[in-house]
């Protein structure tokens, strides 16, 4: 059963630390999402990737936010130092964008910085 | 100060009956577009989809018709039942670009 799969599930650190969020796309897909969503903002794009290289990373903070893909296996969504204002439940999603196709979203990160 | 959340419209409907949500886009660039139904707790689900050269698809129990002169979207869920109570979101996007989310709809299902 393929799926796209987040970890963790659920993070609670305190402001200023460090917070690493992983996401194993679907085999074989070649593009990731990086989502952001609030009560405030609903569903916020922060960044995306088409075969591992970042297409748009317009939605992201810069000075804290930095979304990678070191393998094809793995993007990683990386807050330093994270604020209370980024709680929030992270989405990775991934597709194939052959003339367009769905993107399968993964369960989700729930981050609460405190 | 007081913080405010997304006021997401609500549609309440009585199971059996038929629903329709509705969503309006505003790239007239896009060309293609998906419904996705979001449980508490989960990830967005993907529902269905349509493309640009279509005006209308349907799916089991669900139905999306695109009206592409006045940028409008729905989803018509035949026979509605308790497990379609969630959120619902479409999103747009135009070839090669980035998947577009609204705002969501509440769908609630009374017995």
């Amino acid at each position: 059963d393929a799926r796209v799969t987040q970890t963790p599930r659920h993070k609670v650190t305190e402001m200023g630390q460090e917070v690493t969020m992983r996401c194993q796309p679907i085999l074989g897909h070649n593009t990731v999402f990086w989502y952001r969503q609030t009560m405030m903002q609903g569903l916020e794009l922060l960044a995306y990737f088409r075969n591992r290289a970042p297409l748009d990373d317009s939605g992201m903070p810069k000075d804290r936010f930095s979304a990678e893909m070191p393998d094809a296996t793995l993007a990683t969504l990386k807050i330093q130092p994270s604020e209370p204002r980024d709680s929030a439940v992270y989405f990775c999603a991934s597709g194939l964008v052959s003339g367009n196709t769905e993107a399968f979203f993964g369960q989700g990160t729930r981050l609460t910085v405190v | 100060g007081e913080s405010v959340g997304l006021h997401l419209p609500t549609l309440s409907v009585q199971e059996g009956d038929n629903s329709i949500i509705n969503c309006a886009y505003s790239n007239s660039a896009s060309d293609y577009f998906i419904w996705y139904k979001q449980e508490s707790g989960k990830g967005p689900q993907f529902i269905i989809d349509i493309r640009s050269n279509m005006d209308k698809r349907q799916g089991q129990r669900v139905t999306v018709l695109l009206n592409k002169t006045v940028k409008h979207l729905s989803l018509q869920i035949a026979a509605t039942q308790p497990g379609d109570s969630a959120v619902y979101f479409c999103a747009e996007s135009s070839t090669a670009s980035k998947l577009t989310f609204g705002t969501g709809t509440r769908l609630q299902v009374t017995l």
